[in-house]
């Protein structure tokens, strides 16, 4: 079994301050975890991924992520937050190998203040 | 290149009548095939999923289905819909090829009046 679980439904930061978007996951297998975002009435897009290589994951638009074993957290940062940030974002889980049922979070919206 | 697409965009449709969705996949073989639904403030929640062609999983007992006539094709639908099923559907592939990651289409949002 797995699940996803993202704290705080919305978070807001100020424009150029940073950004940390929580994850914590359970898995019983070696997961493969992702971070996803989703602009309105658009479809999903992949920020970036773990697949047990480095434990710092660097994504597109400046994110970032660390795989934290021991805290079964996969937190979402990205040093200086930016106005087109603003969006959803969600984490998801999948186990390795073979075909596996991806698992999503609840998402958090992420508010940017100019 | 891999693409995905979904359609139509924008469904509004009366309680009681038909639903179909039409998803395609292009630049890959044999995809792992997914559809979701999201609700305002409640995530992605997992409908279907198909490994091949005619391999159909449900994974939340409802009034849709979902079909697999081709090696692309997705297809989503309801004989009657509901007021519940209003909501924003997301057609999604997976490939062997890579790491698990999903690929989404643009999604369709269903207004069921």
């Amino acid at each position: 079994a797995q699940s996803v679980t993202q704290l705080g439904s919305h978070v807001s930061v100020s424009e150029g301050a940073l950004v940390l978007l929580r994850c914590n996951y359970s898995s019983s297998v070696p997961p493969y975890l992702f971070w996803y975002v989703q602009y309105p009435n658009q479809g999903l897009q992949l920020l970036l991924k773990y697949t047990s290589a480095a434990t710092l994951v660097k994504g597109i638009n400046g994110f970032e992520a660390e795989f934290k074993k021991s805290e079964t957290s996969f937190h979402l940062t990205k040093p200086s937050a930016h106005m087109s940030d603003a969006a959803e974002y969600f984490c998801a889980v999948s186990g390795s190998g073979g075909y596996q049922k991806v698992t999503f979070g609840t998402g958090t919206k992420l508010q940017v203040i100019p | 290149s891999q693409t995905i697409h979904q359609w139509p965009a924008t469904l509004v449709q009366p309680v009681g009548s038909p639903l179909s969705l039409e998803c395609t996949v292009e630049g890959t073989s044999n995809p792992n095939l997914y559809w979701y639904r999201q609700a305002a403030g409640r995530g992605l929640q997992l409908l279907f999923y198909s490994v091949g062609i005619g391999q159909i999983s449900s994974e939340v007992p409802q009034n849709l289905s979902a079909s697999r006539p081709q090696d692309r094709q997705f297809i989503l639908s309801s004989k009657k819909l509901l007021l519940s099923d209003s909501g924003f559907y997301l057609c999604a592939y997976r490939t062997s090829a890579n790491t698990g990651e999903l690929f989404f289409g643009e999604g369709s949002r269903l207004t069921v009046l």
